[in-house]
């Protein structure tokens, strides 16, 4: 099956910093991948779309400025969390999009990365 | 805008026992439906998937799930619950396949499994 990998699994930082996030697709091209936010005991929250090479799509009330996505690759999409506060702690998990072919795709998730900001 | 209703928060049942979990969903169009399994700590697993064909959908771990249009409905099951089956569970509806949001996620159902 599909395989996504997201590093690191943890991150521990201080408030102020930056902290990058990768998502890579291993065994597949993933032109659309999806960067979810969530917190404890809730469902997932779609933060933005990333599409390779070209702008990332963000949801409404997500800062752009503050969560930059990267997807320079058809393996590989980063969200970097800019100068990072304690409420940017949370559970980010990261998806890939499965090529369609004239049918519904299936999207792959990462294992998650957990960030907390001191 | 499509929807998904998860009703039950959290479900107990003893280890062998069947399971029942419940999703129904609110969309205009022919729905692309899945169901996800999340551990703690971990991210999402797709447990299967419905996107046409027959109503009656295997998927992995000994999951099915079944559409019924009339009652916009995609419930879990599983006949015989195992110990390791103990995690939250979340159905997810999908949009058009070229649509770039796709899943909307429902609030998910904490199941327990007493010894």
């Amino acid at each position: 099956g599909a395989v996504v990998s997201q590093h690191p699994s943890w991150v521990i930082c201080k408030s102020g910093t930056s902290v990058k996030i990768e998502c890579r697709s291993l065994d597949f091209q993933a032109t659309t991948m999806f960067w979810y936010r969530q917190f404890p005991k809730q469902s997932l929250m779609l933060m933005a779309t990333s599409n390779e090479g070209s702008k990332a799509t963000y949801e409404q009330g997500v800062e752009k400025d503050k969560f930059l996505i990267n997807h320079a690759s058809l393996t590989l999409s980063t969200l970097t969390v800019t100068s990072a506060h304690p409420e940017d702690s949370s559970f980010y998990i990261c998806s890939a999009r499965e090529p369609t072919s004239g049918r519904a795709a299936t999207q792959y998730f990462g294992p998650g990365t957990r960030l907390t900001v001191l | 805008a499509q929807s998904v209703t998860q009703p039950d928060i959290h479900i107990t049942v003893s280890e062998g026992a069947s399971l029942e979990l419940r999703c129904n969903y609110s969309y205009g169009a022919t729905p692309y439906l899945f169901w996800y399994v999340q551990s703690p700590g971990q991210g999402l697993q797709l447990l299967l998937k419905y996107f046409s064909g027959d109503t009656l959908v295997q998927g992995i771990k000994g999951f099915e799930a079944e559409f019924k249009r009339s009652q916009s409905s995609f419930n879990l099951r599983k006949p015989s619950v195992h110990w390791s089956d103990a995690a939250e569970y979340f159905c997810a509806v999908g949009e058009s396949p070229g649509s770039a949001r796709q899943l909307t996620f429902g609030s998910g159902t904490q199941l327990t499994v007493l010894p």
